[in-house]
């Protein structure tokens, strides 16, 4: 079965510094896809960043960037020059290639930017 | 833009009321799925849909039912609400077929049974 492990509850970053947030994810498939998500207070879910398990490079997304590592099985998410507006919950989540389509999603950080 | 919209942010309920929640989305997706998000836990899928009137069963299906009558809309009932299914309800949906298919979430609904 598939497993997203996110390890930090939450975390305190000066605004302007870069911050990792940390993925590891259990999975006997070959071929899956790993997301990133940022939900604000308001509630939404926002897409940052997609890698894929046969992507050669790291994904990157303006300010985001994600760390992959397979053999680790770790997707950390990197956030450069951070901002007061990036205080939010961040969940990775997995979705296996084949069979059905649904994400199965990590407790979730809670990141806090400090002036 | 992607729109999927919830047809409530806030609702309060009594134990044992029959309680609809309704998602539509705009962007002619085959797949929908609602979620349940609650703190330490993430969120857990309850159903998804991959067509108009199928359905299946996600990980926590337990006191819920779906139902989808048309492509664009798909609604989440509590039969009997009860106390443990206040939670943040959460909808989404997506295109089928590539890994890469992002999945595009409404804003929420906070539920709340007294």
């Amino acid at each position: 079965a598939q497993k997203i492990t996110q390890t930090q509850p939450g975390m305190f970053v000066q605004e302007k510094e870069a911050v990792t947030l940390d993925c590891t994810y259990d999975t006997s498939d070959q071929s899956y896809g790993l997301f990133w998500y940022k939900q604000p207070s308001s509630g939404e879910m926002i897409f940052l960043i997609y890698q894929g398990s046969y992507d050669e490079q790291n994904a990157t997304e303006g300010r985001y960037s994600l760390n992959f590592q397979k053999a680790r099985k770790s997707a950390n998410l990197v956030i450069s020059a951070s901002q007061l507006g990036d205080s939010a919950m961040y969940f990775c989540a997995m979705r296996e290639t084949q069979g059905a389509q649904k994400l199965v999603f990590g407790q979730g950080t809670r990141l806090t930017i400090n002036p | 833009d992607v729109k999927v919209t919830q047809s409530s942010r806030y609702l309060v309920k009594r134990t044992g009321e029959k309680v609809f929640l309704e998602c539509v989305q705009d962007m002619d997706h085959e797949n929908m799925f609602w979620y349940r998000q609650d703190p330490g836990l993430g969120l857990r899928l309850i159903y998804f849909s991959y067509d108009v009137k199928m359905k299946e069963k996600g990980d926590i299906p337990e006191g819920y039912s779906v139902s989808r009558e048309k492509k664009e809309r798909f609604s989440l009932i509590l039969e009997s609400a009860s106390t443990n299914q206040t939670s943040m309800y959460l909808c989404a949906s997506s295109f089928s077929g590539a890994a890469k298919n992002i999945q595009y979430f409404g804003a929420g609904t906070r539920l709340s049974v007294l």
